[in-house]
């Protein structure tokens, strides 16, 4: 069974720029989250879609981040426009209920 | 609003040695507990889940134990190898959202 995958795996972009996440789930998890790991700190909660809808967004920073998961598939996360404080690794997890999560790899993102 | 310390930050060892890495927690009022593996450029690896009801987990040479009176959490590694070589971060469950530690550092040198 694949696990969660994320795309890109690295990130490099100018300040002011757009980058948009990609995150795919394992198939048949209705829940999905995203995380942030900020360079020296611990991995913070951004948000969590049930199928295509926002349960919680309560973690997004600002709106310069926009979360979206269309059809309850895969979900992107998009930063527009990036700023230096947006470096870090983001994390996408998914699970079949509210329990034992599955992280993906991670996209490292990089701003200049 | 929970916070979780991970104790020490970093630990270098000689392979063979029996490792405790420490968590605590500041509220008790937890649903669960997880411990996860990172290596480097990967993602987080579920090691041991412990239930609020439970006192410790075991898989292999891995043994989690969990006080939630205390707010603590020990993660024991018997017989350390290089491969164990990798960041162990704790996360504390009161809801469907977990907090976590910022992580122990592990490295196990031959």
């Amino acid at each position: 069974e694949a696990g969660v995958t994320q795309f890109p795996s690295h990130s490099v972009i100018e300040k002011g720029q757009t980058v948009t996440l990609r995150c795919d789930p394992i198939s048949g998890h209705d829940n999905l989250y995203w995380y942030r790991r900020v360079m020296g700190k611990e991995i913070k909660f951004l948000l969590h879609f049930v199928k295509e809808s926002k349960q919680d967004e309560s973690g997004m920073p600002n709106n310069r981040f926009l979360a979206e998961r269309t059809g309850g598939t895969y979900s992107t996360l998009k930063v527009q426009p990036a700023e230096l404080e947006d470096s870090g690794v983001y994390f996408c997890a998914s699970s079949p209920l509210t329990d034992t999560q599955y992280f993906g790899p991670g996209t490292r993102l990089t701003v200049l | 609003k929970q916070e979780v310390t991970q104790i020490p930050a970093a630990l270098s060892v000689p392979e063979g040695e029996n490792l405790v890495l420490n968590c605590s927690f500041t509220d008790s009022a937890i649903y669960n507990l997880q411990w996860f593996r990172q290596d480097p450029g990967k993602g987080l690896t579920s090691l041991l889940l412990i239930q609020s009801s439970q006192r410790e987990q075991t898989s292999g040479r891995l043994n989690a134990s969990l006080d939630k009176s205390s707010g603590r959490s020990t993660l024991y590694i018997a017989a350390s190898q290089p491969g164990d070589s990798a960041t162990y971060l704790c996360a504390v469950r009161g809801s469907y959202i977990p907090t976590f530690g910022r992580g122990t550092s592990l490295i196990v040198h031959p």
